[in-house]
């Protein structure tokens, strides 16, 4: 069974703090696919970013920047130099490359507040 | 872009009506879902499909049916909404191939009264 836990519920910032949003999950896979959305207020998640567990690579994209480690069993999120529109809820999934199943487990999800 | 749409984003509606759910992708994508999403409970498949004609429950699946006539086309339906079924739903698409993310709709949000 996959679970994905993210444990902060809730994080409010001000604006050009630096923020990272936890992502810890649980599989028995040994290949899968990790994913973070972004959910914001209008309600449409959008993708930001998918890592497969053979790269262990950070990246880095702009203010936004990914930590996986595989033997912590973690894909943690930074903002830096948060901004009011990064204020969304942000889900971390988990999803296996083989074996015939694709439906993807999402955390709960992380709210977001980034007060100017 | 993939483009994944969502027939109201508002809707009310009594407790015992029938309600139709529709979720329309363009992008040739097999697998779609339908999720609930509700406060501190993050998202919850209600069911999916990864072909036409065919259908696989989700973790609440109750109150719950799906049609999928068409590839592009997969409907939610509420056979007789309660209260309880007021919430947020998203529709999803994949490919079974990469890249493998989902693209969501922009979500309906039902207020069952």
């Amino acid at each position: 069974a996959q679970k994905v836990t993210q444990a902060q519920t809730e994080i409010s910032v001000v604006e050009k703090e630096d923020v990272t949003l936890d992502c810890v999950y649980e599989t028995r896979d040994t290949t899968y696919y990790l994913f973070w959305y972004k959910q914001p207020p209008s309600g449409e998640l959008v993708f930001l970013i998918r890592r497969n567990s053979f790269d262990e690579q950070n990246e880095i994209s702009g203010r936004y920047s990914w930590n996986f480690q595989k033997s912590t069993s973690s894909f943690n999120f930074t903002i830096t130099a948060s901004q009011v529109v990064d204020s969304a809820v942000y889900f971390c999934a988990l999803r296996p490359a083989s074996g015939g199943s694709y439906i993807p487990t999402f955390g709960r999800g992380t709210s977001l507040i980034v007060h100017p | 872009d993939v483009k994944v749409t969502q027939s109201s984003r508002y809707l009310v509606k009594r407790t015992g009506e029938k309600v139709f759910l529709e979720c329309v992708q363009d992008m040739d994508h097999e697998n779609m879902f339908w999720y609930r999403q509700d406060p501190g409970l993050g998202l919850r498949l209600i069911y999916f499909s990864y072909d036409v004609k065919m259908k696989e429950k989700g973790d609440i699946p109750e109150g719950y049916s799906v049609s999928r006539e068409k590839k592009e086309r997969f409907s939610l339906i509420l056979e007789s909404a309660s209260t309880n079924q007021t919430s947020m739903y998203l529709c999803a698409s994949s490919p079974t191939g990469q890249p493998y993310e989902q693209y969501f709709g922009p979500g309906t949000r039902l207020t069952v009264t």
